[in-house]
């Protein structure tokens, strides 16, 4: 079973829907990303999140430790949104003498806004 | 700003060839992490260097090394390449003593073994 579980995997919407993104995760966590990849792009950081809410412009991200869960939103989708969402989840305390282990990544969502 | 350089952006090889990818953090970050993404998967963790040090160590063959340089850029060295190594290959870099700037990533590098 994967570490870190994302719904839905696939996605299709209309221009201006509002879009919700979970992601789940069954391990202790420092900290947990949400990162964007455009087709056989590279990946772009949304957010990092260790507690609460984050937002920039139409993208909000939050994360409930407790429940071991985060969803991102986005408001007033726009075809340019298009691109796969991943979850990704540190387990490991950077900065504190704790090992850079990586990233724990989900499968991602494959978001598809049409005009 | 700058961002994480990879280089080459695409590589062919052939079968058991060698290759070297190369990643350059972004200033004053000091980690660097490899990741593989075979078509279609989610990407896996290879490794990471601290300080030019390995730091840990995922799924990364035996076929495959890695260093971190002093001017901390980082370099893959993949040998007796494999159809399978096909794939993309992203570097992201942090900074150990600001772990809340998150991770910058790479455009990667997209290896085709033929």
């Amino acid at each position: 079973k994967n570490e870190v579980e994302q719904s839905p995997q696939n996605l299709t919407a209309q221009e201006g829907e509002f879009i919700t993104i979970n992601c789940s995760y069954s391990v202790g966590i420092s900290a947990l990303h949400w990162l964007q990849q455009h087709p056989g792009g590279g990946i772009v950081s949304l957010f990092m999140l260790s507690s609460g809410k984050k937002k920039h412009g139409r993208l909000i991200a939050t994360i409930n430790i407790q429940e071991k869960h985060s969803s991102l939103h986005i408001t007033a989708s726009h075809p340019r949104d298009s691109a796969v969402y991943i979850c990704a989840v540190e387990t490991s305390i950077r900065g504190s003498g704790g090992g850079a282990d990586g990233l724990t990544f989900g499968k991602g969502t494959h978001l598809i806004i049409q005009p | 700003a700058a961002g994480v350089i990879q280089s080459p952006r695409h590589l062919i090889k052939e079968k058991r060839e060698t290759a070297t990818l190369k990643c350059y953090p972004i200033p004053r970050h000091d980690t660097v992490y490899w990741y593989q993404q075979g078509p279609g998967q989610d990407p896996q963790f290879l490794i990471s260097f601290y300080e030019k040090m390995q730091s840990d160590k995922g799924s990364i063959p035996d076929r495959f090394s890695a260093q971190q340089f002093s001017d901390y850029h980082s370099e893959l060295n993949m040998s007796s390449l494999e159809l399978g190594d096909s794939a993309l290959y992203f570097c992201a870099s942090s900074s150990y003593w600001f772990p809340n700037y998150g991770y910058t990533f790479g455009s990667g590098t997209r290896l085709t073994v033929v």
